[in-house]
């Protein structure tokens, strides 16, 4: 079965560039989650849904950032304007709300820079 | 909110050896999951061991066990006849459940390098 893909694997833009990250989860899983991971912070949340609906977004950093849900099968996270701050590994994980230890499945990540 | 503290950022152990990571964590709530995650140099996030709240017997998989002391807070991850395929960041997780259904976002500890000699 196939994991959570995340795509582009790598991003590197210039500073002022919008970036739209994407995220496929697991088939019939209903959770999604969007996590950042840099050096100085670590691992952190910055949005999830359930069904589709954003539950918490008090991670997400800035007005810059913005997350869509459209459907089951994609999210996208989107900076505009990118800053070199937003350089680091996006991980975006998905789960299936009624299992038992809501385990979250994680994909590859994106590693961002920005010049 | 909750917090994670793994305090040690880094340990060195030879192969086959027995190694303890440690972590902490803060929280009011009663029911909640703990998780250990590792992330290996490819950075791929993998999950390793997980422990409820209210399940009083410490989780075992294979090599790796749990002694997770509730009263205490701490949840240390212990990695019998370590591997050289051991070696990665591991990583403190705690979850709580959501009010509105399945479970919040994983708050993480700041991990632990664990480097396994040959």
């Amino acid at each position: 079965d196939a994991g959570v893909i995340q795509s582009p694997r790598h991003e590197v833009t210039e500073m002022g560039q919008e970036v739209t990250l994407r995220c496929k989860p697991i088939s019939g899983h209903n959770s999604l989650f969007w996590y950042r991971q840099t050096m100085m912070r670590g691992l952190e949340l910055l949005i999830y849904f359930n069904n589709n609906v954003p539950i918490d977004d008090s991670g997400m950093p800035e007005d810059r950032f913005s997350a869509k849900m459209p459907n089951a099968s994609f999210s996208t996270l989107k900076i505009q304007p990118s800053e070199p701050r937003d350089s680091a590994v996006y991980f975006c994980a998905s789960s299936l709300l009624s299992s038992a230890y809501n385990e979250q499945f994680f994909g590859p990540g994106t590693r961002l820079t920005v010049l | 909110a909750q917090t994670v503290t793994q305090s040690q950022p880094e340990m060195s152990v030879q192969e086959a050896e027995t190694v303890t990571l440690s972590c902490t964590y803060d929280t009011s709530e009663n029911n909640y999951y703990l998780f250990w995650y590792k992330q290996p140099p490819s950075r791929q996030m993998i999950l390793v061991i997980r422990q409820e709240a209210y399940k009083q017997q410490n989780a075992t998989e294979n090599r790796f066990s749990v002694n997770f002391q509730k009263a205490a807070k701490s949840f240390s991850l212990k990695i019998s006849d370590s591997q050289l395929g051991d070696t990665a960041m591991y990583f403190c997780a705690f979850m709580k459940p959501s009010s509105g259904g399945g479970a919040d976002g994983l708050t993480f500890g700041k991990g632990t390098h664990l480097i396994i000699q040959p």
